[in-house]
């Protein structure tokens, strides 16, 4: 079966600017969730949607947002991009009976200049 | 909260020798234990998962880690790795109740060399 399938795999943009990254997860998978990596400060959690419905945030400014459409794709938005948004952006997609069996993307590499 | 410390950032090996990669944890809750692993310019693999029952975990390309809860660790291990077994690993904890978001630790480079 297809996996979880993000877009696009790279992006450049515009220091200011504001950027929309896509994610569809697995067929089946309603939970999807959102972690920024970066060389400095890691893997971090985004933020987590079930059911068109954010079920949980990490610690980052509102400039990030998300959300999640009826046929589970979610897709998220930063606004105002800033040099330290240069980040891996990896999107996780999970069954709600195996909550723990997180299936990844392969992320989306996003530079701000 | 919790926290995940990976001991060593960076470990060179050479190819069919043993490795070990440690992993620590801090958490006021019991947790969820994980390691996965991303290749390069590639998105995260689960290797294996401790839940509950026996503390040996076993997971794919032959590696196993240990769950110790008195030390609060989760070491990885492969009796002999391949060229191929080259990429960063990632040990994370969730909490039993509540949300199940991961955290991760900063990761170890596992360099095997010829």
């Amino acid at each position: 079966k297809a996996g979880v399938t993000q877009t696009p795999r790279y992006l450049i943009k515009t220091r200011g600017q504001q950027v929309t990254l896509s994610c569809s997860p697995i067929s089946g998978h309603r939970s999807v969730s959102w972690y920024q990596q970066t060389p400095g400060q890691g893997l971090q959690f985004l933020f987590e949607y079930f059911s068109e419905t954010q079920r949980n945030k990490g610690n980052f400014p509102g400039r990030f947002s998300g959300r999640q459409f009826s046929n589970s794709r979610s897709e998220m938005n930063v606004s105002t991009l800033e040099l330290g948004d240069s980040a891996l952006y990896l999107c996780a997609s999970s069954l709600e009976q195996d909550r723990y069996g997180y299936t990844f993307g392969s992320g989306t590499r996003l530079t701000v200049v | 909260a919790q926290s995940v410390t990976q001991l060593d950032s960076q470990v060179p090996v050479f190819e069919e020798a043993p490795v070990e990669l440690r992993c620590n944890y801090s958490s006021s809750v019991s947790v969820y234990l994980f390691w996965y692993v991303q290749y390069p310019n590639q998105g995260l693999q689960l290797l294996l998962k401790y839940l509950s029952g026996s503390t040996l975990v076993k997971g794919i390309n032959g590696f196993e880690a240990e769950f110790n809860k008195s030390q609060t660790s989760f070491h990885l291990r492969k009796p002999s790795v391949h060229i191929s077994d080259t990429a960063e690993y990632f040990c994370a904890v969730t909490p039993v109740s509540g949300y199940s978001t991961l955290t991760f630790g900063k990761g170890t480079m596992l360099l095997v060399s010829p």
